[in-house]
C-alpha cells in the first residue's frame, strides 16, 4: 500500500533512555516531517527534511536528532529521555516544499516515558 | 506570523443535527493555502480538504460544506446530518506560499462529540 508508514505504534521507555522512531513514505515525495502532538491534542512541527536536507529546526532541543538515509525514510532519535517527551508522534510528507500540497501523515507513534 | 484559531474547543451534539465548526486565521500573505484535517478516536490524521486563497467558493463534499469567507478571514466547517462517525477532532490549518515557510501551522482543534 501507498503510505507513510512509521514505527513503532506504541513505545514506553524509562527516563534516560535513548531510543529512535522510524519513518518511511513510498510516495515519491520530496519532504518530510516531523509534528508532536501534545496531551492537549496540540500539533506542533518539530523538523522538516526537504531532498535529505534539513530545512526547518522549530526550536527543539538538541536531544532530539533527526536522520534522513534518503527522501524516503527520515527517523527521530531521542536521546535522555524525559517525561515530558511523552506524547504522540507523527510523520508526515509532501510532494514538495511547498505545503499547500497539504501532507499525508503516519498514523503515530505514542510515546510514553515512565 | 501566521496564526490558526479554534475557538470552539469542544461542541457535542445529537445525532441528525447540523454542526459548524469554526477557523479565523491570520497571515501577512496574499497567496495562502487552508486546510482541514479530521483526527478520529483511532488517532490518525485524516485530510479532508484544501483550499487556496484565491478560490472563495464554497465547497461541498456529501454531508461535509465548507465556507471561505477572505473578508473575515475564517474557513468555517460544517457538518450536515451529524452521525456518530463524525466524532473526532478536527484541525483547521493554515499554509503560506511556499517562500522560506515550509510549515503547517495547526489550530488547536475542536473536539465533536456525536451522540446518538
Amino acid at each position: 500500500d501507498t503510505a507513510v508508514s512509521q514505527t513503532p505504534k506504541y513505545l514506553v521507555t524509562q527516563m534516560g533512555n535513548d531510543k529512535s522512531i522510524k519513518c518511511e513514505q513510498n510516495l515519491g515525495h520530496d519532504t518530510m516531517y516531523w509534528y508532536k502532538q501534545d496531551s492537549k491534542k496540540f500539533l506542533k512541527i518539530m523538523f522538516s527534511y526537504n531532498n535529505k536536507e534539513l530545512i526547518i529546526n522549530e526550536t527543539v532541543p538538541n536531544r532530539f536528532s533527526p536522520k534522513s538515509p534518503d527522501k524516503a525514510h527520515l527517523n527521530l532519535h531521542i536521546n535522555s529521555l524525559e517525561l515530558g517527551d511523552s506524547a504522540v508522534y507523527f510523520c508526515a510528507s509532501s510532494q514538495a516544499a511547498q505545503t499547500h500540497y497539504g501532507y499525508t501523515f503516519g498514523s503515530g507513534t505514542r510515546l510514553t516515558v515512565v | 506570523a501566521q496564526k490558526v484559531t479554534q475557538a470552539q474547543t469542544e461542541i457535542s451534539v445529537v445525532e441528525k443535527e447540523d454542526v459548524t465548526l469554526d477557523c479565523v486565521y491570520e497571515t501577512r500573505d496574499t497567496t495562502y493555502y487552508l486546510f482541514w484535517y479530521k483526527q478520529p478516536p483511532s488517532g490518525e490524521l485524516v485530510f479532508l480538504i484544501r483550499r487556496n486563497s484565491f478560490d472563495e467558493q464554497n465547497e461541498i463534499s456529501g454531508r461535509y460544506s465548507w465556507n471561505f469567507q477572505k473578508s473575515t478571514s475564517s474557513f468555517n466547517f460544517t457538518i450536515t446530518a451529524s452521525q456518530v462517525v463524525d466524532s473526532a477532532v478536527y484541525f483547521c490549518a493554515l499554509s503560506d506560499d511556499g517562500g522560506s515557510n515550509y510549515k503547517l501551522t495547526f489550530g488547536k482543534g475542536t473536539l465533536l462529540t456525536v451522540n446518538p
